[in-house]
C-alpha cells in the first residue's frame, strides 16, 4: 500500500514564524503536491514538484515556498505565518504516466496549521 | 466556466436508498478520471477509477459520458457509513492534467 506521510496532525504558530511541514511517500513517486483545503473553497494547490529539485508553482503560492532534496521528501515553508494561512493542508504523491499503473493521487491524513 | 464542477448538496438520503450524483468537466483532451472519498476532517482517499467502459465495485458504479462531459457516481444501498463528501478528478489546468472538484456532501439518514 502507498503510504504518506505528513510531519505533524497538529501545529500552532504565531504570526511572523516560519513554518516548515514535511510529507514523506514510500512508493517512489515522481509527482509530489502541496494542497490546502479551506471550507466552501476545496482543494487548492499550493505547488507542485515533478522531480528532485523541480517545482511549479499552483494556483496559490504566495507566502509559500517548497524544497525537494530528496525524491520521497516534500516540504512546505511558509516564509512568515500570517492568520490567513490558517488551515487544513494535504500532501499528496503520484506515479507520472507510464511509471506506474494509474496517477491518481494519494494523501497523507493532512495537517492541521492554526496560526494565531 | 470551471473545470470541474460538482453540486456541494447536501444530498440527504435515507438508508437503503440509490443515490446519484455527477461531476461535469470543460477539458474534453483528458482520459483519466477518478472519484475520491472524504470523511470529515480526514484526507481524501481513492474510492475509485472511472473507465471509458464504466466501472462497477460492488454497491458503487462509476461512469463517463464524454458526449456530455461528465462523470457519475452511483450508490446502491446506501449505508450510514457512506455518509462523506465525495470528491471528482477530471481535465483541468492542474500541475499534472488533474483538476478536483470541491466535491458533493452526502448524508445519509437512518
Amino acid at each position: 500500500d502507498v503510504k504518506v506521510t505528513q510531519s505533524s496532525r497538529y501545529l500552532v504558530k504565531r504570526t511572523g514564524e516560519k513554518v516548515f511541514l514535511e510529507c514523506v511517500q514510500d512508493m517512489d513517486h515522481e509527482n509530489m503536491f502541496w494542497y490546502r483545503q479551506d471550507p466552501g473553497l476545496g482543494l487548492r494547490l499550493i505547488y507542485f514538484s515533478y522531480d528532485v529539485k523541480m517545482k511549479e508553482k499552483g494556483d496559490i503560492p504566495e507566502g509559500y515556498s517548497v524544497s525537494r532534496e530528496k525524491k520521497e521528501r516534500f516540504s512546505l515553508i511558509l516564509e512568515s505565518a500570517s492568520t490567513n494561512q490558517t488551515s487544513m493542508y494535504l500532501c499528496a504523491s503520484s506515479w507520472t504516466p507510464g511509471q506506474g499503473p494509474g496517477y491518481e493521487q494519494y494523501f497523507g491524513p493532512g495537517t492541521r496549521l492554526t496560526v494565531t | 466556466r470551471k473545470e470541474v464542477e460538482q453540486d456541494p448538496g447536501p444530498f440527504n438520503v435515507p438508508e437503503g436508498a440509490t443515490v446519484a450524483f455527477n461531476c461535469t468537466y470543460s477539458n474534453s483532451a483528458s482520459q483519466s478520471f477518478f472519484w475520491y472519498r472524504q470523511d470529515c476532517r480526514k484526507e481524501p482517499k481513492l474510492l475509485m477509477s472511472v473507465y471509458s467502459s464504466g466501472n462497477e465495485d460492488g454497491r458503487f458504479t462509476a461512469q463517463l459520458n464524454r458526449a456530455s462531459q461528465y462523470i457519475s457516481l452511483l450508490i446502491r444501498d446506501s449505508k450510514l457509513s457512506d455518509s462523506a463528501t465525495y470528491l471528482c478528478v477530471g481535465p483541468g489546468g492542474g500541475a499534472d492534467g488533474l483538476t478536483f472538484g470541491k466535491g458533493t456532501h452526502l448524508i445519509i439518514q437512518p
